[in-house]
């Protein structure tokens, strides 16, 4: 059976760094695109950022670009989100996302149940 | 970026009748090599993840009951649950992934009258 689960959320001070990890399997992990989306308070989902099944592209919202750095290791079926220079504004549940192709351009097949990260003094 | 508008924010429905959720893009979503549309749309309820519905706009997940059904091409698109359930209480949104960023609607909460 399918499975994503997050890890790495907690409360951060603005400015400081959080690092996210999600662990998959159930699939053939290497095959696919994935994702973060994050669900904001008041606000609903909010894509964040997207990495192929190769790790040659990497796609971000502008509102966390050069901010936010993500990657994969296919050896340990694991994707992470590294964040940097945390604001308020990040504070959200944080959803791990399989895409339904190889590239990050595709709808999302399977979510995680997400974690938790807020971003206050 | 493509900005997706969806209507009504919220939807009070009698249970067994129908709902209707509509969602606009602000530019042409129809991939042109396949002539399908980029548009996927997901239920979710709290307290869980966020589901798969429909794809390409018309296209049911695999175990996602046939009262619910997606239909539209270029910037206008429909969600429809025929006969409202109870389980069926959840906030709805449209997401297109024509190009990136990916974006999504706003989202429509859809409760029992």
């Amino acid at each position: 059976e399918m499975e994503l689960v997050e890890s790495g959320g907690g409360l951060a001070q603005p400015g400081r760094s959080l690092r996210l990890s999600c662990a998959a399997s159930g699939f053939n992990f290497y095959d696919y695109g994935m994702h973060w989306v994050r669900l904001v308070p008041g606000k609903g989902l909010e894509w964040v950022s997207g990495i192929n099944w190769n790790s040659n592209n990497e796609v971000y919202a502008d509102s966390v670009k050069g901010r936010f750095n993500i990657s994969r290791d296919n050896a340990k079926n694991s994707v992470y989100l590294q964040m940097n220079s945390l604001r308020p504004e990040d504070t959200a549940l944080y959803f791990c996302v399989k895409e339904a192709g190889s590239d990050t351009g595709g709808y999302f097949e399977y979510w995680g149940q997400g974690v938790q990260v807020t971003v206050s003094s | 970026d493509i900005v997706m508008t969806q209507s009504p924010d919220s939807l009070a429905v009698s249970l067994g009748e129908r709902a209707t959720i509509t969602c606009k893009s602000s530019q042409n979503v129809l991939y042109s090599l396949n002539n399908k549309n980029d548009l996927a749309w997901y239920q979710h309820k709290p307290g869980q993840p966020p589901q798969l519905l429909i794809y390409w706009a018309s296209i049911r997940e695999v175990g996602v009951p046939d009262r619910f059904s997606g239909s539209g091409s270029g910037t206008d698109f429909t969600l429809t649950i025929s006969s409202l359930q109870a389980e069926d209480v959840a906030v709805y949104y449209c997401q297109q992934y024509h190009s990136v960023p990916l974006t999504f609607g706003g989202g429509t909460k859809v409760e029992i009258k």
